[in-house]
């Protein structure tokens, strides 16, 4: 498996508190992605990193920051938890995203906004 | 963009039999596919993955067909075994835009033993 790491593995949470989760990854690779992984959707990009404190939305950003402060490191925030976003949250990492290279994922993790 | 279509969402074939499992893209431009394998509780986890220079391409009892012209692509995995049990999806990468890569909702296999 790669090395990603990604924590916490569930969370429960209220609406309206924020919550960050963490993806950690061994690697050394440039870019990190945040993914969603919904009933009936394929899994859907929220933001991206292509570097420390590079960052850029995907398809289902709104409601969702991001930070990158060091290259093993990409975090993922909900500003002010909805139940729309209780889903089922994947950190991805690739060397490259032009030169066609595979995204490897990490377990996941679940969250529930009640 | 780019959309990505699975043909049906489960399947069930006997222990030693062969599946095939097909998705379908809609960007004629798209040009790298990649074939990833979901366990319960797991992130997904790559299989296989094909350029567009290419129509087939084989791993340890899989082998990946594109067909270009339908823009259509298959996942055969061969002797299929219990543990081959789990969701496959495909993805393709949509070089027109932002190199995004974009899932079908993917196919639930069930190894009958």
């Amino acid at each position: 498996d790669a090395g990603i790491t990604q924590s916490p593995r569930h969370k429960v949470t209220e609406t309206g508190t924020p919550v960050t989760l963490r993806c950690h990854q061994t690697e050394n690779h440039r870019y990190m992605y945040w993914y969603r992984q919904d009933p009936g959707h394929g899994l859907r990009l929220i933001h991206y990193s292509y570097g420390v404190k590079d960052t850029d939305k995907g398809e289902v950003s709104d409601g969702y920051s991001v930070s990158r402060s060091k290259t093993e490191d990409f975090l993922l925030t909900l500003e002010s938890a909805t139940s729309s976003q209780t889903s089922v949250y994947f950190c991805a990492i690739s060397e490259s995203r032009v030169n066609n290279q595979p995204q490897h994922f990490g377990d996941g993790t679940r969250l529930s906004i009640l | 963009g780019e959309s990505v279509g699975l043909h049906l969402p489960t399947l069930s074939v006997q222990e030693g039999d062969n599946s095939i499992i097909n998705c379908a893209y809609s960007n004629s431009a798209s040009d790298y596919f990649i074939w990833y394998k979901q366990e319960s509780g797991k992130g997904p986890q790559f299989i296989i993955d094909i350029r567009s220079n290419m129509d087939k391409r084989q791993g340890q009892r899989v082998t990946v067909l594109l067909n270009k012209t339908v823009k259509h692509l298959s996942l055969q995995i061969a002797a299929t075994q219990p543990g081959d049990s789990a969701v496959y999806f495909c993805a393709v990468l949509d070089q027109t835009g932002a190199n995004n890569l974009f899932f079908g909702t993917g196919t639930r296999l069930t190894v009958i033993p």
